[in-house]
């Protein structure tokens, strides 16, 4: 089975610092994806990658950044945490050929104080 | 991609068939219909996809319309462990590699002993 795993479950952090969630896929898929989910707003995309080193933006990128050195890893980067930020974060991968489901990790829920 | 509508939330008695809609009245002709599911505290799993035709597999059947503008998730027999978040969306089937997907708010689906 593929595995998509995220480096915490639960994160708690300061205002103004810098944080990154790591992502990491078993299945060397090509496509992997940033998600965000609040109450009431479903899943909204952040920033996905089709490649090493290339990334696009998605609806919401706005104080995020994300960094795909290796293809089995994708990591998303609050430069500087703020409350609004506080959130459940998904990561998920799927294959290049485009009918490829996607296979999402639990989640890290981020609170930012 | 084509925008989907989904009822906010359903009842379903253990044991009975749980039938799931979503409207998708502006999906083009190379656009795939897909099921995903979020039980609370995980991250969302993909059930099945279809483009025209029924699809079945071992965790569910798709019934999409003659003209595709809507489409039925039918969990033929509900078990209280299918209580979860059902998400319907769609996709192209091709577009140069990139897979972005955009998720609502689903229907969340309760289970009743």
């Amino acid at each position: 089975d593929v595995k998509v795993t995220q480096s915490s479950r639960y994160l708690v952090k300061r205002t103004g610092e810098k944080v990154f969630l790591e992502c990491v896929q078993d299945m060397d898929h090509e496509n992997m994806f940033w998600y965000r989910q609040d109450p009431g707003l479903g899943l909204r995309l952040i920033y996905f990658s089709y490649d090493v080193k290339m990334k696009e933006k998605g609806d919401i990128p706005e104080g995020y950044s994300v960094s795909r050195e290796k293809k089995e890893r994708f990591s998303l980067i609050l430069e500087s945490a703020s409350t609004n930020q506080t959130s459940m974060y998904l990561c998920a991968s799927s294959p290049m050929r485009s009918l490829g489901p996607q296979h999402f990790g639990d989640g890290t829920r981020l609170s930012i104080l | 991609d084509a925008k989907t509508t989904q009822p906010t939330s359903m009842d379903c008695a253990e044991g009975r068939a749980a039938n799931l809609p979503c409207n998708h009245s502006t999906i083009s002709g190379n656009e795939y219909v897909y099921w995903y599911r979020q039980i609370h505290s995980q991250g969302p799993q993909y059930i099945i996809h279809g483009l025209k035709n029924n699809e079945t597999n071992e965790m569910a059947s798709l019934i999409i319309t003659e003209d595709r503008k809507s489409s039925t998730l039918i969990l033929p027999h509900a078990t209280l462990r299918d209580t979860a978040v059902y998400y319907c969306i769609v996709r192209v089937a091709s577009n140069g590699g990139y897979q972005k997907v955009t998720f609502g708010t689903g229907t969340k689906l309760q289970v009743i002993p």
